[in-house]
């Protein structure tokens, strides 16, 4: 059972490059998230997507952005890395909204130098 | 926004010996979840609770959710090695206008000693 994938596993990206990240889910959920997690300061959202079609932000979106043109794909786009944004990315899945119930995937851990 | 003020942030236990960690929050929840992260890997669900008041056991797990809904606990009895992990906690709540809000606590460090 795949679940979520993400891609890349790791990736190191000199500054003021852009990096696409992606994800992948084939449980059919209707709402994606990704997250960054950062020692000392957990998991943080990004952007989030009720349904295909729809985005929204998170508590950290600048310097980010996302599309999901269908339900299983939901790609993070950095267009010009700078060195804050080095951290481990996840990118989660939720059936229901009011369950509050994700599935994570393995993380995308990204370095910017 | 909402925040989660888990506790303790790191904890050293020996092999056997039962571990407690906690969320507050100065919000009300209608759902708390726990979830276990391992080292290089995303968090997996543990425990979702789903009443207050609620005590739900996953093996030597237990968790329970708050009379007040403003907190949860998270206890690990005869711990071993594979415990060994991040845990995080997370409340989940209506914020209006058809929206629901997931808030993570910044996790618990469990390290276990053989």
């Amino acid at each position: 059972t795949a679940g979520i994938t993400q891609a890349p596993t790791s990736q190191i990206l000199a500054a003021g490059r852009s990096m696409t990240l992606r994800c992948t889910q084939d449980m059919r959920h209707n709402a994606m998230y990704w997250y960054r997690q950062d020692l000392g300061l957990g998991l943080r959202l990004i952007h989030y997507s009720n349904t295909a079609g729809t985005t929204g932000k998170g508590e950290v979106p600048d310097g980010y952005s996302v599309s999901r043109a269908n339900t299983d794909d939901f790609p993070l786009t950095l267009a010009s890395a700078v060195p804050s944004q080095t951290s481990v990315y996840f990118c989660a899945s939720r059936l229901a909204r009011d369950t509050g119930e994700l599935f994570f995937g393995e993380g995308s851990r990204l370095t910017v130098l | 926004g909402q925040q989660l003020n888990q506790s303790p942030q790191s904890m050293f236990i020996q092999e056997g010996e039962d571990v407690s960690m906690n969320c507050t929050s100065s919000s009300i929840f209608n759902t708390w979840l726990w979830y276990k992260q391992d080292p290089g890997e995303g968090p997996v669900l543990l425990i979702a609770l789903y009443k207050a008041g609620e005590l739900t056991s996953n093996g030597r797990l237990t968790a329970q959710f708050g009379i007040t809904r403003k907190d949860s606990f998270l206890n690990i009895s005869a711990s071993i090695p594979s415990d060994v992990g991040i845990y995080f906690c997370a409340g989940h709540a209506y914020s209006g206008a058809g929206s629901y809000q997931l808030t993570f606590g910044k996790g618990t460090k469990l390290s276990v000693i053989p």
